[in-house]
């Protein structure tokens, strides 16, 4: 059974340009996550969707980063323009049913973006 | 709100020694709490989880209790071998009435290398 795949699993860019990360998750979720990690602010929530509406942005550092979720087996994540303290692992993680707070979160392996 | 604070890494130990990985939670509902770990180059995936007090969660010969009145949930293993060598990290759900919501809030990690 297939996890969470995340594409590419490192992208190095230099500032400026659009970055764009995806996501598949593991079919039957109807919950997906994007998090970001990085040494200084450890693990953060960005953002999150239920039955591809997103329900929570609040953790969406600025306007140039997006996340959208245009079917059940798709999200993208697009940070446009980058800037290189947008350097960072982001994760995509999903799960399955109402009651997340007993439901484990399926991550992916993570994008590794440098902003050069 | 709601936070996790973890006690700072990193963790050194010799195989076979035991370990203690603090983590204490504020949250004013009742969260479920657990303890997730991360192998170097790979996404996080769940060790173990209590979703109420008192309650004792268990896996690969870690251990972790809900202590509400402590307000901790700290991780244990009596053994460690050089395949436990990876960042842990303890999370909440952050619950609202109903269950609904449940998003997970993190700590900052705990880097453990395990010496032969």
């Amino acid at each position: 059974d297939a996890g969470v795949i995340q594409s590419p699993r490192h992208e190095v860019t230099e500032m400026g340009q659009e970055v764009t990360l995806r996501c598949k998750p593991i079919s039957g979720h109807d919950y997906l996550f994007w998090y970001r990690q990085t040494m200084m602010r450890g693990l953060e929530l960005l953002i999150y969707f239920n039955n591809n509406v997103p329900i929570d942005d609040s953790g969406m550092p600025e306007d140039r980063f997006s996340a959208k979720m245009p079917n059940a087996s798709f999200s993208t994540l697009k940070i446009q323009p980058s800037e290189p303290r947008d350097s960072a692992v982001y994760f995509c993680a999903s799960t399955r049913g109402r009651e997340l707070s007993y439901n484990e979160q399926f991550f992916g392996p993570g994008t590794r973006l440098t902003v050069l | 709100g709601d936070s996790v604070t973890q006690m700072e890494g990193p963790v050194t130990l010799s195989e076979e020694a035991f370990l203690t990985i603090n983590c204490t939670y504020t949250a004013t509902g009742y969260p479920s709490l657990f303890w997730y770990v991360q192998y170097p180059g790979e996404g996080l995936q769940l060790l173990l989880k209590a979703t109420k007090a008192d309650d004792k969660g268990s896996n690969k010969g870690f251990e972790a209790t809900y202590r509400k009145e402590t307000t901790s949930f700290h991780l244990e293993k009596g053994s460690v071998q050089v395949s436990d060598s990876a960042v842990y990290f303890c999370a909440l759900s952050d619950d609202n009435y109903g269950g609904s919501q449940g998003n997970l809030i993190f700590g900052k990690g705990t880097k453990l290398s395990v010496k032969p």
